[in-house]
């Protein structure tokens, strides 16, 4: 496998516009995870999914974020209108929990979004 | 309420002098923990687990649950491993989230 597949790596938008993150998880894997990390703030959890439901946006910033997961193999972060305080990488992860239930969480290489 | 605490943000040892990166947690029940490295702008990877109990890179971990701890430790530092270091705790039973750590930034210096 792969691993986990993110799009783009590198993102720089102005102020206003729409950004879209892209993720492709691990097959079979039924956890995704979006995190966001700062130096400031450091690894922040955002969302997750279980089984393409997301479960828990507690820490999504505000409504200016969304995210969705169409399928099991596909999920997007939408930002809009961005920010220059929303410059950070953002990682997804993804998770089989599997017989023995273990959280391992495996990461994607990351989107580097800068808005100017 | 799940907790992880990494006392230290920077760390910094000379090549060959042996390293310890400091874990703390807070959980009534029984957790599974981790720890992942960063490498510079590169993706988290997970590096030991307390259930494998194996060496990776020359590192070992052990889950201390009298002093709720899980130090990580190198006896002999090399510079590439140099990178951020995340401790992470799963709370079996409870919460499918994996809590992080602020994370060490480890250097080695020549």
């Amino acid at each position: 496998d792969a691993g986990v597949i993110q799009s783009p790596r590198h993102e720089v938008t102005e102020m206003g516009q729409e950004v879209t993150l892209r993720c492709k998880p691990i097959s079979g894997h039924d956890y995704l995870f979006w995190y966001r990390q700062t130096m400031m703030r450091g690894l922040e959890l955002l969302i997750y999914f279980n089984n393409n439901v997301p479960i828990d946006d507690s820490g999504m910033p505000e409504d200016r974020f969304s995210a969705k997961m169409p399928n099991a193999s596909f999920s997007t972060l939408k930002i809009q209108p961005s920010e220059p305080r929303d410059s950070a990488v953002y990682f997804c992860a993804s998770r089989d929990r599997g017989r023995t239930g273990s959280g391992e969480q495996y990461f994607g290489p990351g989107t580097r979004l800068t808005v100017t | 309420a799940q907790r992880v605490t990494q006392p230290e943000k920077l760390l910094s040892v000379f090549k060959g002098a042996p390293v310890e990166l400091k874990c703390n947690y807070s959980y009534s029940g029984s957790p599974e923990l981790f720890w992942y490295v960063q490498y510079s702008r590169q993706r988290l990877q997970l590096l030991l687990r307390h259930i494998s109990r194996e060496s990776i890179k020359g590192f070992t971990a052990d889950l201390n649950k009298g002093e709720t701890s899980f130090h990580l430790k190198k006896p002999f530092a090399q510079e590439e491993d140099s990178a951020m270091y995340y401790c992470a705790l799963f709370p079996r039973g409870g919460s499918e989230k994996l809590v992080f750590g602020k994370g060490t930034k480890l250097t080695v210096n020549p």
